[in-house]
């Protein structure tokens, strides 16, 4: 069964550092990999998405994951944070194909400080 | 606008009593997943259904039940049999087998909360 690791669980930076979150999967094959964020009293949404194609994804307000397949992981970016980047950020997989069910990581917690 | 729909948002059950909680999509997804969410423990995955008439065990269906009958509709019934049902429940719906599918799109939430 795939599995994803997430090896932080909570991370706190002040206002313009960098960011790395860590997203290891175990599934050998093709997958679809996904970062979703809960920002305090939101609904869970779609941050970036790698499908194919270029390994360095783009996604909304700055944020950037990199797909290196050969170490199964695709860890999450951002160069300079935001106080507004504080929310729980969770990485998530799923087999290419067929009839299959996305997994979730336990998830991160990020707080950034002003 | 479209969306998902969990009802209630809150809920206070007695132990023993079964519960059913409300998901409800106007996206015209196929797919429909209920998750629960606790501390520590990120997003785990108790039912999913890709067609109506059609549902899978996630990897924590003990306890649960669910239903598909109509496309927009999933409801959760939580049990007696669930150990430990005091959780944070979420609904969410994905498209199937187009490219950009099995990205999924959430609901509010529902907290259960067994006295």
């Amino acid at each position: 069964a795939q599995s994803v690791s997430q090896h932080n669980h909570h991370v706190i930076l002040s206002e313009a550092a960098s960011l790395e979150l860590g997203c290891n999967y175990s599934y050998g094959g093709t997958v679809n990999l996904f970062w979703y964020v809960q920002y305090p009293g939101q609904h869970l949404q779609l941050l970036l998405k790698y499908f194919s194609g270029d390994p360095l994804v783009k996604g909304i307000k700055g944020f950037e994951a990199e797909f290196i397949k050969s170490k199964f992981s695709f860890n999450l970016r951002k160069p300079s944070v935001q106080w507004s980047d504080t929310a729980e950020y969770f990485c998530a997989v799923i087999r290419s194909g067929g009839y299959q069910k996305v997994t979730f990581g336990t998830g991160t917690k990020l707080q950034v400080i002003p | 606008d479209g969306g998902i729909t969990q009802s209630p948002k809150y809920l206070f059950r007695k132990e023993g009593q079964n519960v059913t909680l409300s998901c409800e999509q106007n996206l015209n997804h196929d797919a429909m997943y209920w998750y629960r969410q606790d501390p520590g423990q990120g997003l785990r995955l108790i039912y999913y259904s890709q067609i109506v008439n059609d549902f899978q065990k996630g990897d924590i269906a003990e306890g649960y039940s669910v239903s598909r009958e109509k496309k927009e509709s999933f409801p959760l019934t939580v049990t007696s049999a669930q150990k430990n049902p005091t959780a944070f429940y979420l609904c969410a719906s994905s498209m199937v087998g187009v490219a950009g599918a099995n990205v999924l799109t959430f609901g509010a939430g529902s907290r259960l909360t067994v006295l």
